[in-house]
């Protein structure tokens, strides 16, 4: 089991600019969830899918913000414009009752 | 909707003693489960334990143990002989179970020094 895969793991762009973030879950996870970590707001829950259903995306902060999972095995957040106040770590989650795993998140910074 | 308080920004103590973590939850739900979750310095998101709402007894995992108190909805984490590996920030969580969806949501968090 590779765990959850998060990809990039670093990712300069410059503002404006469209941000792809990928995560690939556990298999057999029906539950998948996107955090944003930053100091002074800690881990916010941007959006989470149970079956690959969006249950609840009302973390979202803005319509920049749009996420997928088109498959059991994949899941997307994209940011289309960039902008410096979305610099902050995005973490993907996987799991269930018994716990969930995190993926080891994508540093997002917008110059 | 569910919130979770760590009133605990930051502790510090010396290697081998004992610490406590705080935190409280404010749910109208039966059912759910809780968890803490270490991040070191890596920023990688561990599980350390976790425990179900429905249990009476404290979740224990070698030197981390829980006082869950579900009628004051406190669930406190305990770590027993301190080790400098323990030097991580520490959040607290809370899993509730809706129409069959699982909803994780995250305290502030607590950042643990253990000096040596």
């Amino acid at each position: 089991d590779a765990g959850v895969i998060q990809s990039p793991r670093h990712e300069v762009t410059e503002m404006g600019q469209e941000v792809t973030l990928r995560c690939k879950p556990i298999s057999g996870h029906n539950s998948l969830f996107w955090y944003r970590q930053t100091m002074m707001r800690g881990l916010e829950l941007l959006i989470y899918f149970n079956n690959n259903v969006p249950i609840d995306d009302s973390g979202m902060p803005e319509d920049r913000f749009s996420a997928k999972m088109p498959n059991a095995s994949f899941s997307t957040l994209k940011i289309q414009p960039s902008e410096p106040r979305d610099s902050a770590v995005y973490f993907c989650a996987s799991g269930g009752v018994y716990g969930y795993t995190f993926g080891s998140g994508t540093r997002l910074t917008v110059v | 909707a569910q919130t979770v308080t760590q009133s605990q920004p930051e502790m510090s103590v010396q290697e081998a003693e004992t610490v406590t973590l705080s935190c409280t939850y404010d749910t109208s739900e039966s059912n759910y489960y809780l968890f803490w979750y270490k991040q070191p310095p890596s920023r990688q998101m561990i599980l350390v334990i976790r425990q179900e709402a429905y249990k009476q007894q404290n979740a224990t995992e070698n030197r981390f143990s829980v006082n869950f108190q579900k009628a004051a909805k406190s669930f406190s984490l305990k770590i027993s002989d301190s080790q400098l590996g323990d030097t991580a920030m520490y959040f607290c969580a809370f899993l509730s179970i809706i129409q069959g969806a699982q909803k994780l949501v995250f305290g502030q968090g607590t950042r643990l020094t253990i000096n040596p």
